[in-house]
């Protein structure tokens, strides 16, 4: 059972704009920043998201995050075939001497 | 550009140990805070702990407690993991990664079966 909560699905037809949402607590969310990782199967987790919505170079601006209070969101437009993946949010929590904590993971489908 | 060179796959028994290797290169080793994620097979990611070298105290999830050692070698730019007491459940592939500049290594297998 993981500490953020994220659907277990998601999926989406290409050129289509979905959102993945991640939803914490004030120890983690709410009070620090947001990570989106991408990980295609067989592959270490590629970052996608830092500091709630911010894009490393080579990242395509079609994937943006937001935070709103303990939740965060990572929204994909323009679908494409290669989004198919699964996506995880992650966040510090203050709790226990610090720590952090993932989302159980998202796995997207194109259809 | 950080890279992170991950020690090979490894079989051990139940009840054994191991021990995993991260080399970096490429940054400053001593000031990055490396984590230690693993991943069982067809399921999520989950931390186990991390340290930051140049303060070489390390601090650990509550599960592996008692359990897992993580060290760094700033002299060899390496941080190791050790996970004692093996069982079936500890079968995943094992990462270093500095979670907050999204560098990770190639992942380690380890896989526990009698």
């Amino acid at each position: 059972q993981s500490v953020l909560t994220q659907p277990p699905s998601a999926s989406g037809t290409p050129g289509q704009r979905v959102t993945i949402s991640c939803s914490g607590s004030s120890s983690n969310i709410g009070s620090n920043y947001v990570y989106w990782y991408q990980q295609l199967p067989g592959t270490a987790p590629k970052l996608l998201i830092y500091r709630n919505n911010q894009r490393p170079s080579g990242v395509p601006d079609r994937f943006s995050g937001s935070k709103s209070g303990t939740s965060a969101s990572l929204a994909i437009s323009g679908l494409r075939s290669e989004d198919e993946a699964d996506y995880y949010c992650a966040a510090w929590d203050d709790s226990l001497s610090g720590h952090w904590v993932f989302g159980g993971g998202t796995k997207l489908t194109v259809l | 550009q950080v890279q992170l060179v991950q020690s090979g796959a490894e079989v051990k028994k139940p009840g054994s140990s191991v021990k995993v290797s991260c080399k970096a290169s490429g940054g400053t080793f001593s000031s990055y805070a490396i984590s230690w994620v693993r991943q069982a097979p067809g399921q999520g990611l989950e931390w186990m702990g991390g340290i930051i070298p140049i303060f070489g105290t390390a601090n650990y999830a509550q599960k592996f407690q008692g359990r897992v050692t993580i060290t760094a070698d700033e002299s060899t730019s390496t941080a190791y993991m050790e996970l004692s007491s093996l069982r079936s459940e500890d079968t995943a592939v094992y990462y270093c990664a500095v979670l907050w500049f999204g560098y990770w290594g190639q992942g380690t297998l380890v896989t526990v079966s009698s």
